[in-house]
């Protein structure tokens, strides 16, 4: 099993919709979570990140972690055909700094 | 430009031959990570430097591939005998290290390796 789970998609929604991306982890001592965007033959670029449980936004974008379930999750609010790209959830204990990636999910907005 | 730079963006290589990728971090950041990631897939950690010092390597190294970061500036990647396998993007990041890292870990654009 791995560490952190994420639905590969692909999900396509029209313009304007909410989109609600999700993963979920195995290992409690995760500290920090985070959501990386990714566009076709680009790096990961970061997109939010949480300390231990609770939301955060930021524009368009909410970050929320739920502890308790091991649930991470991500809400595009009015969504853009910019917005179409992979999304990776990622985590790690903060220790070291090593990130674990979720599997990634595929969004497609189409306008 | 200030952002994490990875040479060359594409390497196509015939299996058995060997390969070095290199990363230019951002200049004031002390730790350097390599991760790799197939089609598909998220990326996987590979090893880290914190400074010049190979701190961690994932079981994915296999013996195989090395990794350096001379005076703790620019790192390489090297991959010797290549087996299609190897096909993937390399990517590189570079941190601060220390609390400010998970928010201040920044990739490169990645090294696409295939082996043919």
């Amino acid at each position: 099993q791995k560490e952190v789970e994420q639905d590969p998609g692909p999900l396509s929604v029209p313009e304007g919709a909410i989109v609600s991306l999700n993963c979920t982890y195995s290992n409690s001592a995760f500290q920090y979570f985070m959501w990386y965007r990714q566009y076709s033959r680009k790096g990961p670029e970061l997109l939010m990140y949480t300390y231990s449980s609770g939301n955060k936004e930021d524009g368009r974008f909410t970050a929320q972690v739920d502890k308790s379930s091991k649930y991470i999750s991500l809400f595009i609010r009015d969504s853009q055909p910019s917005d179409s790209a992979t999304y990776l959830c990622a985590t790690t204990s903060g220790n070291t700094g090593k990130l674990i990636f979720g599997q990634g999910t595929t969004l497609q907005v189409k306008p | 430009d200030t952002g994490v730079s990875q040479n060359p963006r594409h390497k196509i290589t015939k299996r058995g031959q060997n390969v070095t990728f290199r990363c230019d971090p951002i200049s004031e950041h002390n730790r350097l990570y390599w991760y790799r990631q197939t089609l598909g897939q998220g990326p996987e950690f590979l090893t880290y430097f914190q400074n010049e010092a190979q701190l961690e390597k994932s079981r994915l190294l296999s013996d195989r591939f090395s990794a350096e970061r001379p005076k703790g500036s620019f790192s390489t990647l090297e991959i010797q005998r290549t087996e299609q396998g190897d096909s993937a993007m390399y990517l590189c990041a570079s941190s601060l290290g220390g609390v400010s890292e998970v928010y201040g870990y920044t990739f490169g654009s990645g090294t696409r390796l295939t082996v043919v």
